[in-house]
């Protein structure tokens, strides 16, 4: 299954977009990407799922070039309830089934 | 619709000694995930079911840890005997199926501390 690398952390403030870049350049043909939210004493929470190209939803876009081997979260207009930790996934089939693998994520802290 | 449910939220237990969660997946979801999410790393997924079989346990610690899902709906892990290292969130999670497009529902997760 594809590795994935995002930053560790990020500092954004109050109004900005920010952009989180995960690098997966194992990705399979049939893999596909998905990004998860999770906040402190909670579990994570879909954000957005692609495939390729440009995927936008009411929360954010996911971005994904060509060679699909990385692909950038963007939120627009942050606040400070988007201080959180932003998880990219990329899944692959398994036996029965299909399967994903969390990395560390990146910490984004978002400031006043 | 409801959410998934996890239970105990929090739980502490000596070395040596075993314990279990419970988990509740939303109605109708197919597929069951446990996690295991260690303090400031991703979770890492110990088992997945599909219905009332394994799909997948490679990273489940088969000597002290344990899963069931009776009749394809509720899940229980245990651990016995827990050690130290098993001090982590247990995350539970359920899709609707197993394919690529499925997301995932995780409950609050249990908290454990080994002691």
């Amino acid at each position: 299954l594809a590795k994935t690398t995002q930053p560790i952390s990020m500092d954004s403030y109050e109004g900005q977009e920010v952009n989180i870049t995960c690098s997966h350049n194992n990705i399979a043909t049939n893999d596909y990407i998905t990004w998860y939210q999770q906040f402190p004493s909670q579990g994570p929470r879909f954000i957005i799922q692609g495939y390729k190209t440009k995927v936008t939803n009411e929360v954010a876009s996911l971005f994904i070039p060509a060679d699909r081997k990385s692909s950038t979260l963007s939120l627009p207009r942050v606040s400070l309830s988007d201080t959180a930790v932003y998880y990219c996934l990329v899944g692959g089939p398994n036996t029965g089934g299909f399967k994903t693998i969390f990395g560390a994520g990146t910490r984004l802290f978002v400031k006043a | 619709e409801a959410g998934v449910a996890q239970s105990p939220r929090y739980k502490i237990i000596e070395k040596r000694q075993s314990v279990a969660f419970w988990c509740n997946p939303i109605s109708g979801h197919a597929t069951l995930y446990w996690y295991q999410q260690i303090l400031g790393q991703g979770p890492k997924l110990l088992i997945q079911f599909q219905n009332n079989g394994v799909v997948d346990d490679s990273q489940l610690p088969k000597d002290r840890f344990s899963a069931e899902r009776l009749k394809g709906v509720d899940s229980t892990l245990k651990i016995q005997p827990a050690k130290l290292e098993d001090s982590a969130v247990y995350l539970c999670a359920s899709s609707l199926g197993s394919l690529p497009t499925d997301t995932q529902y995780f409950g609050p997760g249990t908290r454990l501390t080994v002691l």
